[in-house]
């Protein structure tokens, strides 16, 4: 079975401060990897997805993640984070090829200090 | 845009008390799926199905159902409601791999915050 570890609860950061949020996962076979994100009062929605090729995916508003096979790693980084980037940040895996069941991380709420 | 709609954004039941959840979905998604949401836990799934009239159990099932009688409708019912299933419940769905765009990717409802007392 697949799982995934976002080891901070919590990130507070000076707006305009570069942020990471941190992702490992466990599997034994080949997965697809997501960042989902989760505004106040609002469900999940997709922020960034890795499939395959490029290792190196991006989001439209500026945040990008790595795939590391290595270190089954997913981290996300956005090189100056916005007031507006507050919000909470899941980690999420699936099984490529399997029923798409999606296993989450415990999230990682990023609060952007003015 | 895909849309989920979830019918009750708040609800207070009583202990024992027989709850049911609606999600709907417009576009025609083959997989849904419930999730609860609690602080610290993340999402942890409780049902999903794939088709009509097929589920599957999650993480953690115990204490719920589901019914999925339409494409478009997924239900989760619990029986007799206890305080331990005070949380947020998110309905999401998506395309089955490769028949759409979009495909292996999670639209997810508002949610619907339930408080057993």
């Amino acid at each position: 079975a697949q799982s995934v570890t976002q080891l901070d609860s919590q990130v507070p950061v000076f707006e305009e401060a570069p942020v990471e949020l941190r992702c490992n996962y466990s599997s034994s076979v080949s997965v697809y990897l997501f960042w989902y994100v989760q505004y106040p009062n609002q469900g999940l929605q997709l922020l960034l997805k890795y499939l395959s090729g490029s290792t190196l995916v991006e989001s439209i508003n500026g945040f990008e993640a790595e795939f590391n096979k290595s270190q089954t790693s997913f981290h996300l980084r956005k090189p100056s984070v916005h007031i507006s980037d507050t919000a909470e940040y899941f980690c999420a895996v699936m099984i490529s090829g399997g029923y798409q069941k999606v296993t989450f991380g415990t999230g990682t709420k990023l609060q952007v200090i003015p | 845009d895909v849309k989920v709609t979830q019918s009750s954004r708040y609800l207070v039941k009583r202990t024992g008390e027989k709850v049911f959840l609606e999600c709907v979905q417009d576009m025609d998604h083959e997989n849904m799926f419930w999730y609860r949401q609690d602080p610290g836990l993340g999402l942890r799934l409780i049902y999903f199905s794939y088709d009509v009239k097929m589920k599957e159990k999650g993480d953690i099932p115990e204490g719920y159902s589901v019914s999925r009688e339409k494409k478009e409708r997924f239900s989760l019912i619990l029986e007799s409601a206890s305080t331990n299933q005070t949380s947020m419940y998110l309905c999401a769905s998506s395309p089955r791999t490769g028949a759409k765009p979009g495909a292996n990717v999670l639209t997810f409802g508002a949610g619907s915050r339930l408080t057993v007392l």
